[in-house]
């Protein structure tokens, strides 16, 4: 089935470090989005973005966050300054369409704040 | 508070039985309903999903069950394999756009 990319699959950072994750979406495919999982909990929302700009955000979608998809080419999630509670998997996912359509999910980068 | 509430944190069967997995809601506004499938390391796939327009959903092995009226649905996993042992989450979405998770259930499928 259609891939979704995600870069890179682990990264250890300093607390108050900057960190971009990047999503490789389906290729044809117009929304996107971020979503956080804390280790043994469910996956909570972020973001999504489409032409260009944040649809919908979350309460987690901190102000530190920021998302962006420059020229078609990845689909970033930046945190600047990193915090300890930022430790977790994000996933990122993309879809065609927006309404009940199926989301692609890529295999995950796993942060770990120090 | 937790709008999709998955019942059992584990569910363990013996191969070849029909795993039942339930969930329930409480926004009355979500219209799809997809099930992920999970394994360690990896990114959730989708399983099979149902609209709210519909009770039933049936793919090869697995179907969903919905109630409307209850807010509940389950996913019946007919004559369970060991390689269907996975993390297995409930979702849900009015519209579109997000999609919110239920806690998942760790399913064990044991020969």
């Amino acid at each position: 089935g259609p891939k979704v990319l995600q870069i890179p699959s682990h990264q250890i950072i300093d607390m108050g470090q900057m960190v971009t994750l990047n999503c490789d979406p389906v290729s044809n495919h117009l929304y996107f989005y971020w979503y956080k999982q804390i280790l043994g909990q469910q996956m909570e929302f972020l973001v999504n973005f489409y032409n260009g700009k944040v649809m919908e955000k979350s309460k987690l979608f901190k102000d530190q966050f920021s998302v962006e998809r420059p020229d078609g080419s990845y689909f970033t999630l930046k945190i600047q300054p990193t915090a300890l509670e930022d430790s977790a998997v994000y996933f990122c996912a993309s879809s065609f369409r927006r309404n009940q359509d199926t989301q692609y999910f890529g295999p995950g980068t796993r942060l770990l704040v120090l | 508070q937790q709008q999709v509430r998955q019942s059992s944190q584990s569910l363990t069967v013996w191969e070849g039985e029909t795993a039942i997995l339930n969930c329930s809601y409480e926004n009355s506004a979500f219209d799809y309903f997809p099930w992920y499938q999970q394994f360690p390391g990896e990114g959730p796939a989708l399983l099979i999903a149902i609209r709210s327009v519909s009770d039933k959903k049936e793919d090869g092995r697995f179907t969903i069950f919905f109630n409307k009226r209850e807010k509940n649905l389950s996913l019946h996993i007919k004559d369970s394999q060991p390689g269907d042992s996975a993390t297995y989450f409930c979702a849900a979405t009015s519209s579109g756009q997000k999609l919110v998770f239920g806690q998942g259930t760790i399913l064990k499928v044991y020969l």
